[in-house]
């Protein structure tokens, strides 16, 4: 079946760590992204990309760093873990326009 | 700066009430408008997509687009405890370059028992 797939789910890390979350997608959708949102706030667009070697950011400065080697794989990394950087990270992939985006189940990253 | 605004609510409606959320957007050349339905802690999920003037139905959601007034709507019928989420409307961009939706700030739906 035809998915978007985010690791890990959880994460709890300490500050000054390297960390990278991963997304992969089996759809072939050349077009992904990279969300983060706080609880009960909006979503902010933080990295994209159109197809591979090609990234770009979003709307929302962030320190986080993504790649696009592969279609199917996009990970986001961070050099070193803040308690700033807490948040949910959404993984999003989109190919035809008119079906918008399907997103993956996040990763809720929380640094102590 | 292209914006997408809806109001953030909450919005409270009756069980078995007609839920209406609204949104507004400012790119006149949109062609392609999105409903996603986000429950706490979730991703979000499509639920409506309407890309012509007019009411698109699917079971209990209707969405209505008029790009005359730059406006959608989505209207949830016999509206159910499940239904408590926060909808986000997101509006593709019509830019020849850019590739990604706009998303709304979302309203806040919630059941009245």
């Amino acid at each position: 079946e035809a998915d978007i797939y985010q690791t890990p789910r959880y994460l709890v890390i300490g500050t000054g760590k390297k960390i990278t979350l991963e997304c992969s997608q089996t759809m072939g959708h050349d077009k992904m992204y990279w969300y983060q949102q706080d609880p009960g706030m909006e979503l902010h667009l933080i990295h994209y990309s159109y197809g591979v070697n090609s990234t770009e950011k979003g709307d929302l400065s962030s320190e986080s760093t993504v790649s696009r080697i592969r279609t199917e794989h996009f990970p986001l990394t961070l050099e070193s873990a803040r308690p700033s950087h807490t948040s949910q990270y959404l993984c999003a992939s989109s190919g035809i326009q008119a079906y918008g985006y399907t997103f993956g189940s996040g990763t809720r990253l929380t640094v102590v | 700066q292209k914006e997408v605004e809806q109001n953030s609510g909450p919005l409270s409606v009756p069980e078995g009430a007609i839920a209406s959320l609204n949104c507004t957007y400012s790119d006149r050349g949109s062609q392609s408008f999105f409903w996603y339905r986000q429950y706490s802690g979730k991703s979000p999920e499509l639920i409506m997509s309407i890309y012509s003037n007019g009411d698109k139905e699917d079971g209990r959601f209707t969405a209505q687009l008029n790009k005359a007034s730059q406006y959608v709507s989505l209207l949830i019928r016999d509206s159910q405890p499940s239904d408590s989420a926060t909808y986000l409307c997101a509006v593709w961009d019509s830019g020849g370059s850019n590739y990604k939706l706009t998303f709304g700030k979302g309203t806040l739906l919630t059941m009245n028992p």
